[in-house]
């Protein structure tokens, strides 16, 4: 069966303080790793997608990066406003289906 | 372009009623995913229409249901509702083999 982890389910930060957010995944032929945000009450806005062990992906103080069991989100020098909920989620190969695997979420807050 | 809308975006039932929410999706996605999203379970697959066709059906009991129309636009139906029913329930849409994009979701209370 599709698995995805996330872990920790919790992290506490203060601004400028570096750290990562792990994902793990047990999914037979991935066919595209998804990291999303997710503010409270809100639904989850689309940050990065990986295809391939080795690949990266940047945006402003974030950065994704994909082996093939795991994917980790480096979080630089981060900003209260970057507290939120950061969803990892797996898609599978076949099946013609665009259905997505979730992980249970890595609450982020950062502090000022 | 706009992005995926959703109708109600909150509802409060009773148990044993019905109800319906709406999705439109972005211009031009022929694929609608709706998920429920409790704190327990997190995101959890219900259902992916494209074409008018459920493609994918995750484990979710009959109760639960959808369809598409020509234009794309979704519908997803649970009836005799449960306590445990009350959740967030997000539609995603996406082109063929692309990212999905979520609508704000709908907040739906059984009491």
């Amino acid at each position: 069966e599709d698995q995805v982890t996330q872990s920790p389910e919790a992290l506490r930060l203060q601004e400028g303080e570096s750290s990562s957010l792990n994902c793990s995944y047990t999914v037979s032929g991935l066919r595209g790793l998804f990291w999303y945000r997710q503010d409270p009450g809100k639904g989850p806005e689309f940050l990065f997608t990986l295809y391939s062990a080795g690949e990266e992906k940047e945006k402003e103080r974030l950065k994704a990066t994909l082996t093939k069991k795991e994917s980790f989100l480096h979080i630089t020098a981060p900003k209260p406003e970057d507290s939120a909920t950061y969803l990892c989620a797996a898609r599978r190969v076949g099946g013609g289906s665009e259905k997505l695997v979730f992980g249970k979420g890595t609450k982020l807050t950062v502090n000022p | 372009k706009a992005g995926v809308t959703q109708t109600p975006r909150y509802l409060i039932k009773t148990r044993g009623q019905q109800v319906t929410l709406s999705c439109s999706p972005i211009s031009g996605h022929r694929s609608v995913s709706w998920y429920q999203q409790t704190p327990g379970q997190g995101l959890q697959f219900l259902f992916e229409y494209f074409s008018e066709t459920q493609r994918n059906k995750g484990n979710f009991p009959g109760r639960f249901s959808g369809r598409q129309f020509s234009n794309s636009r979704s519908e997803m139906n649970v009836s005799t509702l449960e306590l445990g029913d009350s959740a967030l329930y997000l539609c995603a849409s996406s082109p063929v083999g692309e990212t999905q994009y979520f609508g704000p979701g709908t907040r739906l209370l059984v009491l």
